[in-house]
């Protein structure tokens, strides 16, 4: 039901870019891609989203693939409090967030 | 801006014994979510409502949850009876009515079952 597809886990370094992939290859042409995180103990927490082109914020970048099958997540510079468990997720109208397994982050001093 | 409040932080019961969650959203916004999240999983969408009408509660176990939001404000779920399988997070989300979809979650019910 989510119909989005994330790697397990990944792994990076402290002060260097992560990238966090998504498939999303079944999206309609009205779907937002949202991204949330996860800290451990506490709820998810909105990081940031797209539906065609390339977005920034102070958290985070979000690249979208011209088809729109995926989306890339860009930590410019991770720190240790970066380490979360990262969601990709398809609005599908009237804001229904569906939650898949996500990516667990780490992140090495 | 005071966060989306639940309360209470950690519950442990029995099974077959009922429980009781609250949630208190962000003020003014008119959509509210419970959603399940099972320890290793991500959250599960149990109920959605906008004001105080239920907009999906297709995958809410009815027989055992209830949730109701009277006047459109904070919102209860409850449980009866409670089975081991229902050992879980209860999170508790709001959002406003927009196209951007950005939900405000609480910190969440861990609910043990005995």
């Amino acid at each position: 039901d989510a119909k989005t597809t994330q790697p397990n886990s990944m792994e990076s370094n402290e002060e260097e870019p992560v990238h966090l992939p998504c498939n999303h290859s079944t999206i309609s042409g009205t779907d937002y891609i949202h991204w949330y995180r996860q800290l451990p103990s506490q709820g998810p927490e909105y990081v940031i989203h797209g539906l065609t082109s390339n977005v920034n914020n102070r958290m985070a970048s979000l690249a979208i693939a011209e088809d729109r099958k995926s989306s890339t997540l860009i930590l410019h510079r991770a720190t240790l409090r970066d380490a979360a468990v990262y969601y990709c997720i398809r609005i599908q109208g009237a804001q229904k967030l569906v939650f898949g397994q996500g990516t667990r982050l780490t992140i090495n001093p | 801006e005071a966060g989306v409040a639940q309360s209470p932080r950690y519950k442990i019961i029995e099974k077959r014994q009922s429980v009781a969650f609250w949630c208190n959203p962000i003020s003014g916004h008119a959509t509210l979510y419970w959603y399940q999240q099972i320890l290793g999983q991500g959250p599960k969408l149990l109920i959605q409502f906008q004001n105080n009408g239920v907009v999906d509660d297709s995958q809410l176990p009815k027989d055992r949850f209830s949730a109701e939001r009277l006047k459109g404000v904070d919102s209860t779920l409850k449980i009866q009876p409670a089975k081991l399988e229902d050992s879980a997070v209860y999170l508790c989300a709001s959002s406003s009515y927009s196209h951007t979809g950005e939900l405000f979650f609480g910190e969440g019910s861990r609910l043990t079952v005995l």
